[in-house]
């Protein structure tokens, strides 16, 4: 689990700011996956990277999110404009050749107010 | 569109006893399991897998069983620890792929000492 860094590990927006979410993967890792946890629900995904590609983004919403993994540097997902309906923990995985989720990050726990 | 059902949101056993956790999917399409460990402020640890050409998978403490006619798995922990205190998700996919992945909403065990 401590492979997979995620930070902030809480934050705090405002309704209508914007919230970047950063996820670094486990070393040589270049498969990224992004799930959310809304209250009461099970994980949910969102979307899953590559190194510089979206390989698939069917589970994000199609407004106000997006998502990255840049060449160098971690993975961002990023939403803009939140809303009270965006709190939720987004937890972010990792993998070396894009098979089943072994590796977690802690999760970045969003409370918009 | 729950796929994946877990309908026991809590479950308490005395320290030494089997611990079982259930769950329940809808898409007989479905073809590999797994189960994840949570502890709080945590991500999901992966525990155990079991595919569909099995019935029964076995890891130290921890057995997964599958019935594919009922469309329905379990985990037996025994004996359980306090240590297994935790929520525990199931998840399914059709295939091998991280964004394939559908969680339930999890089960939290509480192993009395």
């Amino acid at each position: 689990n401590a492979g997979v860094m995620q930070n902030p590990r809480h934050l705090v927006r405002r309704r209508g700011q914007e919230a970047r979410l950063r996820c670094s993967p486990m070393k040589g890792h270049s498969h990224v996956y992004w799930y959310r946890q809304l209250p009461e629900e099970g994980l949910k995904f969102m979307v899953y990277l590559q190194k510089e590609n979206i390989i698939d983004e069917s589970g994000m919403p199609k407004e106000r999110f997006s998502a990255e993994f840049p060449k160098e540097g971690p993975s961002i997902l990023r939403i803009q404009q939140v809303v009270r309906g965006d709190s939720a923990a987004y937890f972010c995985a990792s993998s070396p050749t894009g098979g089943f989720l072994a590796f977690f990050g802690q999760g970045t726990r969003l409370t918009v107010v | 569109d729950q796929q994946v059902k877990q309908n026991s949101p809590s479950l308490s056993v005395q320290e030494g006893r089997i611990s079982i956790l259930n769950c329940d999917y809808t898409n007989s399409m479905f073809d590999y399991f797994l189960w994840y460990k949570k502890y709080p402020a945590e991500g999901p640890t992966f525990l155990i897998s079991i595919s569909s050409i099995k019935d029964k998978n076995e890891d130290g403490r921890f057995t997964v069983f599958l019935n594919k006619s009922a469309k329905h798995l379990s985990l037996h922990i025994v004996p359980s620890q306090p240590g297994d205190s935790a929520v525990y998700f199931c998840a399914a996919s059709v295939g091998y792929t991280g964004n394939q992945f559908y969680f339930g909403t999890g089960t939290s065990l509480t192993v009395i000492p």
